[in-house]
């Protein structure tokens, strides 16, 4: 059974570019939520896909956006990047959303980078 | 906005102490999660709790959720230095998205 994996690892990226990060999900799992982690913080929703729709949104703007593929593997799409968005991007899989202990797992993230 | 605070920030012990590391809300979740995240790698699960006033127990770990469901506790006891890392409570809600809300971390070093 293959874990949920990230990439890129790492990223570097200037001011007002556009960045795409993806994720697979584990085995199984149709459902992908994404968050930012910002250096000495916990991790911040950003949102979740669930069977290829958005199934709920945090509070981030409209510029940061995802997709989720028929396979459930998932990407996340920042434009117009600010110094503020470096951070590490975790993704996590789940069995099914809306489950009561529906548990997480989470990939190693990627980590941005903006200069 | 549902927030949860996690003290202490920043802790610092020697091997064989004993540590409790406290999340505090003015929100009710419909359960809560511990998670320990190491360098370079996703939070990984301890422990789900979903009663108000239940206690799980995880080898030296327990874990306490608070009867009005918006505090938790992590009892460690005996700390070794393999239990190092960054320890984050989440609360999960309500909502169809059953999304986390994570506290902001408790860094445990754990010195042998």
């Amino acid at each position: 059974e293959t874990g949920v994996t990230q990439s890129p690892t790492h990223l570097i990226k200037t001011r007002g570019q556009q960045v795409t990060l993806r994720c697979s999900s584990q085995s199984g799992h149709n459902t992908v939520s994404w968050y930012q982690q910002a250096l000495g913080q916990g991790p911040q929703f950003i949102f979740q896909y669930y069977r290829e729709e958005e199934n709920g949104r945090g509070n981030f703007p409209p510029r940061f956006s995802g997709l989720q593929f028929p396979n459930y593997s998932s990407e996340l799409n920042v434009n117009a990047l600010e110094l503020d968005d470096s951070a590490l991007y975790l993704c996590a899989s789940s069995l099914e959303a809306g489950h009561l202990d529906n548990e997480q797992f989470f990939g190693p993230g990627t980590r941005l980078t903006v200069l | 906005t549902q927030l949860l605070e996690q003290s202490p920030q920043f802790l610092s012990i020697q091997e064989g102490e004993n540590l409790t590391v406290y999340c505090n809300s003015s929100s009710v979740f419909s359960s809560l999660q511990w998670y320990r995240q190491e360098p370079g790698e996703g939070p990984v699960l301890l422990v789900t709790v979903v009663t108000g006033g239940e206690v799980k127990k995880l080898k030296r770990l327990t874990f306490q959720f608070g009867d009005a469901r918006k505090d938790s506790s992590l009892h460690i006891t005996a700390a070794q230095p393999g239990d190092t890392g960054l320890y984050l409570c989440a609360g999960i809600s309500s909502g169809s998205a059953r999304q986390l809300t994570f506290g902001s971390g408790t860094q445990l070093t754990v010195l042998p």
